[in-house]
């Protein structure tokens, strides 16, 4: 079965620190990363994604990490900011031949930046 | 605006009851998704549609169902024999050929 697993659950970072979530995936087939960010209430909405031909990509404050030889991917969240606090999503998509099919996403991690 | 529209934000419904959580959206997106949420467990897909009268079941599809009639339209149906239904649930959409998913508001639905 696919699976993206992430980690940690929950993370605690004070502001202005570096906010780092990680994931790992086993299905080589997979072929775009992007990642969500989901405050309470809401519907997630896309922050960042990558593709497996680049090892990193920044944008503003968020930059993702990308190791396809250990198939992890991380985000990192710089000058992390009260604002930040939310629930961040990655996720992975089959190598696509057509189909609509979807995003395998990982289970989520709670990140409260404290003022 | 363009975007997806959940409806209702909040729905409580009686055990044995059948719920219909309506999904608009007028991006002229082709595909279509329903997800669940429930904490610490991601995202998990429902059902997901990629053209008008077509729709594919997800990885949790079991007492659920859904109706793709217009492009703009894909309501889902949790029926009673869905045996935990109370959960977050969200509507998505994707243009043809794009990447990005995007999501609606969601809505929560909480079995009485």
């Amino acid at each position: 079965q696919q699976q993206v697993k992430q980690s940690p659950q929950s993370l605690i970072v004070q502001k202005g620190g570096i906010s780092i979530i990680n994931c790992a995936y086993e299905n080589t087939a997979f072929d775009y990363f992007p990642w969500y960010q989901q405050f309470p209430g809401k519907g997630p909405a896309l922050l960042i994604a990558i593709r497996p031909d680049v090892s990193e990509k920044k944008e503003g404050r968020f930059t993702i990490s990308f190791n396809k030889s250990a198939k992890q991917f991380s985000l990192h969240i710089m000058d992390s900011q009260p604002g930040d606090s939310a629930t961040y999503f990655c996720a992975a998509r089959v190598k696509s031949s057509g189909s609509a099919r979807q995003l395998t996403f990982g289970s989520g991690t709670q990140l409260t930046v404290l003022p | 605006d363009g975007g997806i529209t959940q409806s209702p934000k909040y729905l409580f419904r009686k055990e044995g009851q059948n719920v219909t959580l309506s999904c608009e959206q007028n991006l002229n997106h082709d595909a279509m998704y329903w997800y669940r949420q429930d904490p610490g467990q991601g995202l998990r897909l429902i059902y997901y549609s990629q053209i008008v009268n077509d729709f594919q079941k997800g990885d949790i599809a079991e007492g659920y169902s859904v109706s793709r009639e217009k492009k703009e339209s894909f309501p889902l149906t949790v029926t009673s024999a869905q045996k935990n239904p109370t959960a977050f649930y969200l509507c998505a959409s994707r243009e043809r050929g794009g990447n990005t998913i995007y999501f609606g508001e969601g809505s929560w639905l909480t079995v009485v």
